[in-house]
């Protein structure tokens, strides 16, 4: 089945840009979707399509696809961001269509 | 406002079947989306279980599609889980969603239900 991996954390002061990678083969060919985490909250999606954001998602969230790299840019951490992220695409044609990636936690420092 | 709520006992006893269900508001679950289960074991990342559609497609992670049906009840507006046989390992968070129908992104997400597997 699709493997999609993320950095298992990623650490960065406030006011500072934030970049979260999901590497999967040949991504770039794929929409790829970020979903945010609060602590004992159900996961929001923040950005969708490699780089569309849903209504009520701040402008400083953004994203991007490309190869083998899909990216979650975080611009002018707030403490609010603290989280942790998922990147998420459907494998179209396999048996194994919906894959998570395996997670990245932001702290603010 | 679509919303979607979970609801099943908490505690599954080892070797019995979980049933979930999740009842969506504000949103016909008829009108072109699919809608999905999603699970996560304590401490750990998102697991997609199975999705389907109004119509009855389905699609199942086939690591657990020996043991997982998925169901929808239109008459109701919900949809629902079944996981036979299971284990300590199905602890988790089980979570619906809303799946959009183009490129499968979970835009409406339940609250979440924790479902504990023991004696």
């Amino acid at each position: 089945s699709y493997v999609l991996t993320q950095p298992p954390s990623v650490s960065v002061a406030p006011g500072q840009a934030a970049r979260i990678t999901c590497g999967g083969y040949d991504i770039g060919s794929k929409s790829v979707h970020w979903y945010q985490q609060q602590p004992g909250q159900a996961p929001v999606l923040v950005v969708y399509d490699d780089s569309d954001r849903p209504s009520g998602i701040p402008e400083r969230f953004s994203g991007s696809n490309s190869v083998n790299t899909a990216t979650l840019t975080i611009s002018r951490v707030e403490a609010g961001d603290e989280a942790d992220y998922y990147c998420q695409v459907w494998d179209v044609g396999s048996d194994h269509p919906g894959v998570f990636g395996t997670g990245t936690k932001v702290t603010v420092l | 406002q679509v919303q979607l709520q979970e609801s099943g006992p908490g505690l599954v006893k080892p070797s019995e079947t979980l049933s979930l269900t999740c009842a969506v508001s504000g949103y016909s679950i008829t009108s072109g989306y699919y809608w999905g289960w999603i699970r996560q074991p304590p401490g750990k990342g998102l697991e997609w279980i199975a999705s389907i559609y109004h119509s009855g497609t389905t699609y199942y992670n086939p690591s657990l599609k020996s043991r997982v049906t998925i169901s929808v009840d239109t008459s109701k507006n919900q949809f629902s889980l079944k996981l036979s046989s299971v284990t300590a390992a199905d602890t988790a968070v089980y979570s619906c969603a809303r799946t959009h129908a183009g490129t499968y992104y979970f835009d409406y997400w339940g609250q979440g239900t924790l479902v504990t597997v023991s004696s």
